[in-house]
């Protein structure tokens, strides 16, 4: 029944590593997010795809990178991984309509050591 | 982006309602006003949104002041379940990304 699911739900992992997290949705959307939430809670956009493209990427280092094999994924693969990445990253979907609302996962908890 | 701005925190009895006010004086003609709250471990939840008239759904009501400067999210009766950071959210049309703010952190005392 979970509409926007993300694995892992927790992710521990070294310095330098490389890492991905997943993201499904079963609602029909034609659009997915990638937010991040730092340690002081603040949530901000990182990309936004529609329909597999890439239509927003806000200035987000190249060490990631989203993959979307089709409508209803949304992949987000992180390169060898600094301590700043350390954050909750929620996944998010929408209808490409003005003013649909977006649902969003529950999170994936990274921490760096 | 319009600013918009939040009391750092609130709080609130179960079963009373509550008025969240958002302040937004910058708005601009036909940026719509979204709410959406956080409740703990979970990730962010639409709760409503509106451009001019007052809005109404399950979960709230949402009230628009007539030069919409600025809006209230009024929870009917509020639950402990309604503890979570409400987002107060400046969206215009066609905008793909939500930008957040710092919320209003809502505390319900049994």
């Amino acid at each position: 029944d979970t509409a926007v699911s993300q694995t892992p739900k927790y992710l521990v992992t070294q310095m330098g590593n490389d890492k991905s997290i997943k993201c499904e949705q079963n609602l029909g959307h034609d659009t997915m997010y990638w937010y991040k939430q730092d340690s002081k809670k603040f949530l901000k956009i990182m990309f936004s795809y529609n329909n597999k493209e890439l239509i927003i990427n806000e200035t987000v280092p190249n060490r990631f990178s989203p993959k979307s094999p089709d409508k209803a994924h949304l992949n987000l693969h992180i390169n060898s991984l600094e301590l700043g990445d350390s954050a909750v990253y929620f996944c998010a979907s929408s209808r490409v309509l003005v003013g649909q609302p977006q649902h969003f996962g529950d999170g994936t908890r990274l921490s760096i050591l | 982006d319009a600013k918009t701005t939040q009391p750092n925190s609130m709080e609130s009895n179960e079963e009373e309602p509550v008025h969240l006010p958002c302040n937004h004086s910058t708005i601009s003609g036909t940026d719509y006003i979204h709410w959406y709250r956080q409740l703990p471990s979970q990730g962010p939840e639409y709760v409503i949104h509106g451009l001019t008239s007052n809005v109404n759904n399950r979960m709230a009501s949402l009230a628009i002041a007539e030069d919409r400067k600025s809006s209230t999210l009024i929870l009917h009766r509020a639950t402990l379940r309604d503890a979570a950071v409400y987002y107060c959210i400046l969206r215009a049309p066609g905008a793909q990304k939500l930008v957040f703010g710092q919320g209003t952190r809502l505390t319900i005392n049994p």
